[in-house]
C-alpha cells in the first residue's frame, strides 16, 4: 500500500542529546514536509523539501536540520539547540506543489527527559 | 499575512445531531486553496477536502458538507447526524499559490465530541 510512515513512533531523548526522526513515502511524490503540534495547537511548518537535494526553513526550523538525498526520504534532526523539543511531529508530502494535497503520516511523538 | 481562524475550541453533541465547524480564512491572494483535515486520536491526520478559490460550489460527501462563502471569508464544515467515530480535532487550512508562502497554514483546530 502506498503511504508515509514515520518511526519511532514513540521517542524520549535525555537533554544535550541530538535525535533524528524518520520519514518515508512511497507515493511518488516530489515534495515532503515537517510539522511541530503542541498540545491544543495548530500544526507549525519546520521545513519543507520540494525536490531532492533542496530544502527551506519553515517558520521555526531553530534548533531543527534536515536532508533530501532520496525522493522516498526526509529525516528530521531535533538538535541540542532545540530548547523545547517536546512535541509530536507530523511529516507530510505532496505530489508536486505546496499547493497539492499534503497527506500525513501517523506522527512522531517526542519526549525529552 | 494569511492567517485561518477556527473560533469554536471544543463541541460536543449528542449522536444523531448536525453540527458545524467554522472557519474564516484571510488572505490577500486571489489565488489559494482550502483544506479540512481530521485528526482522530490516534493522531494522524486524515484529509477531506480540497476547494480552490475559484469553485464556491458547495461540497457534500455522504453525511459531510462544505459550505465556501467568499464573500464572507468562510469555509465550514457540517456533519450530519453526528456519530461517535466522528469524534476528533478537526483543522481547516489555507494554502496560497500567488505570494510564495510555501506551506500551509493552519488554523488551531475544533475538538468535537460526539456523545453516545
Amino acid at each position: 500500500d502506498g503511504g508515509i510512515t514515520q518511526s519511532p513512533k514513540y521517542l524520549f531523548r535525555k537533554e544535550g542529546q541530538n535525535v533524528t526522526l524518520s520519514c518515508e513515502q512511497n507515493l511518488n511524490h516530489d515534495a515532503m514536509y515537517w510539522y511541530r503540534q503542541d498540545p491544543g495547537q495548530g500544526l507549525r511548518l519546520i521545513y519543507y523539501s520540494q525536490i531532492v537535494n533542496d530544502f527551506q526553513k519553515g517558520d521555526i526550523a531553530e534548533g531543527y536540520s534536515v536532508s533530501r538525498e532520496k525522493k522516498e526520504s526526509f529525516p528530521l534532526t531535533v538538535t541540542s539547540a532545540q530548547k523545547n523539543p517536546t512535541a509530536f511531529y507530523l511529516c507530510a508530502s505532496s505530489k508536486q506543489r505546496y499547493t497539492d494535497t499534503q497527506y500525513f503520516g501517523p506522527g512522531t511523538r517526542l519526549t525529552v527527559l | 499575512a494569511q492567517k485561518v481562524t477556527q473560533a469554536q475550541t471544543e463541541i460536543s453533541v449528542v449522536e444523531k445531531e448536525d453540527v458545524t465547524l467554522d472557519c474564516v480564512y484571510e488572505t490577500r491572494d486571489t489565488t489559494y486553496y482550502l483544506f479540512w483535515y481530521k485528526q482522530p486520536p490516534s493522531g494522524e491526520l486524515v484529509f477531506l477536502i480540497r476547494r480552490n478559490s475559484f469553485d464556491e460550489q458547495n461540497e457534500i460527501s455522504g453525511r459531510y458538507s462544505w459550505n465556501f462563502q467568499k464573500s464572507t471569508s468562510s469555509f465550514n464544515f457540517t456533519i450530519t447526524a453526528s456519530q461517535v467515530v466522528d469524534s476528533a480535532v478537526y483543522f481547516c487550512a489555507l494554502s496560497e499559490a500567488d505570494t510564495g508562502r510555501r506551506a500551509l497554514t493552519f488554523g488551531s483546530g475544533t475538538r468535537l465530541q460526539v456523545q453516545p
